[in-house]
Parts: C-alpha cells; structure tokens; sequence
C-alpha cells in the first residue's frame, strides 16, 4: 500500500485566497482525521471521520475552515479565505477503526502551507 | 478533558548512551497511551502504544515505555542510541469514544557523535 497521500505538499499562497488541500487514506480504512502542527500549538486536531460522517469538528478553527469526505478514498480541507496565521503543516491520517481498542493512526507526509 | 506533557523540550545525548523521554498525563477516564517519532520534514511514525495489560511495551528501533498508573506517566526509554535517532518524538493519548490523539508538545532527542 502507498500509504496516506497528500497533496500538495507544499502551497504557497496569498491572504484572502482559498487553499484546498487533499488526503487520500489507506485503503480498508474507516477513520480519516485531520491535525495541524504549528511552532505555537504544537499538533492539534482539527476533526475527524468514520465512515466519511464527521464526528468530531470541535478543532475547527472558525467558519474559513471546512473539511469534507465525499467517499471512503478521498478527503480534503478547504480554507477560505486563508490568513497568515493558518500556516503551519497539516497532516492527514488514517486508521482502521478496531473494535475494542485503539489501533494506529497512519500519517501522511503532510501539507506545508504558508499564506503570505 | 486530556493533556499531556512532556516537560524537555530538547534533550542532547552522546551516541550509544541511554536516554529516557519523559511523558505526563493527565485524564479523568482510562487512556490509551502513544509515543510517535517525526523524522525532518516527514508525518509521524507509530513506535509503541499501551493499550492495557503488561505495563512495560516494546517498540520499534529499541524503544521501549513503561505506563505507571499512580505517577501518571508513560516514559520511553532506549538503552544505547544511534545517530539515527535523531528526530522530534511526540507522546499522545486516546480513550475509549473518542479515537482521535491528543498530542504532547514533542522533545527534539538530539544523538551526537
């Protein structure tokens, strides 16, 4: 299996324009979830999917965030508009969802995103 | 709600000599507890988890943690490190009903010749 892609890896844009970013998980794989990692925050949740139905959005920034899951294979998170201070990496995982315990979170490369 | 802390932030070792990586938590219910490694410019790496049973867990590369209920901590340990060992780990926890991780804010182990 190729792993968790994601795509771009890295984008460079300008305030008040909207990015998109993709993820596709590993395949057989029910949870999808999206975290970003910044110098000040460190690696936080933004939300999560089972079964491509959100569960838990509460890591959302604010209404410029949104993330959808149309179909098991593919996932993204659009920002619009973007601000300076959305730059950071965002990673995408995935993980089979295991009755009974907590099984491993798969992590793609990440997204590097600075908004200038 | 759950945190956790890993109180180095950096942490130089010579090679071939053991380190421990610290990690406290804090959580009002049973955790499921992680320790992941970053390489530069790469996503994160499973390297041991506790779910439940023996205390000690073995991991990949030679790491190892120890879950210590009272004191609320999951320490990695490796006996004799490499160069290659070099990169930012993160110590996270899950629980039961809510899969996602909540991450610690990383320790750079920094292995010099």
């Amino acid at each position: 299996d190729a792993g968790v892609i994601q795509s771009p890896r890295h984008e460079v844009t300008e305030m008040g324009q909207e990015v998109t970013l993709r993820c596709k998980p590993i395949s057989g794989h029910d949870y999808l979830f999206w975290y970003r990692q910044t110098m000040m925050r460190g690696l936080e949740l933004l939300i999560y999917f089972n079964n491509n139905v959100p569960i838990d959005d509460s890591g959302m920034p604010e209404d410029r965030f949104s993330a959808k899951m149309p179909n098991a294979s593919f996932s993204t998170l659009k920002i619009q508009p973007s601000e300076p201070r959305d730059s950071a990496v965002y990673f995408c995982a995935s993980s089979l969802g295991l009755a009974g315990g907590q099984d491993e979170q798969f992590f793609g490369p990440g997204t590097r995103l600075t908004v200038l | 709600a759950q945190s956790v802390t890993q109180l180095d932030s950096q942490v130089p070792v010579f090679e071939e000599a053991p380190v421990e990586l610290r990690c406290n938590y804090s959580s009002s219910v049973s955790v499921y507890l992680f320790w992941y490694v970053q390489y530069p410019n790469q996503g994160l790496q499973l390297l041991l988890k506790y779910l439940s049973g023996s205390t000690l867990v073995k991991g990949i590369n030679g790491f190892e943690a120890e879950f210590n209920k009272s004191q609320t901590s999951f320490h990695l340990r490796k006996p004799s490190v490499h160069i290659s060992d070099t990169a930012e780990y993160f110590c996270a926890v899950s629980y039961t009903g809510r899969r996602a991780l909540t991450f610690g804010s990383g320790t750079r182990l920094q292995v010099q010749p």
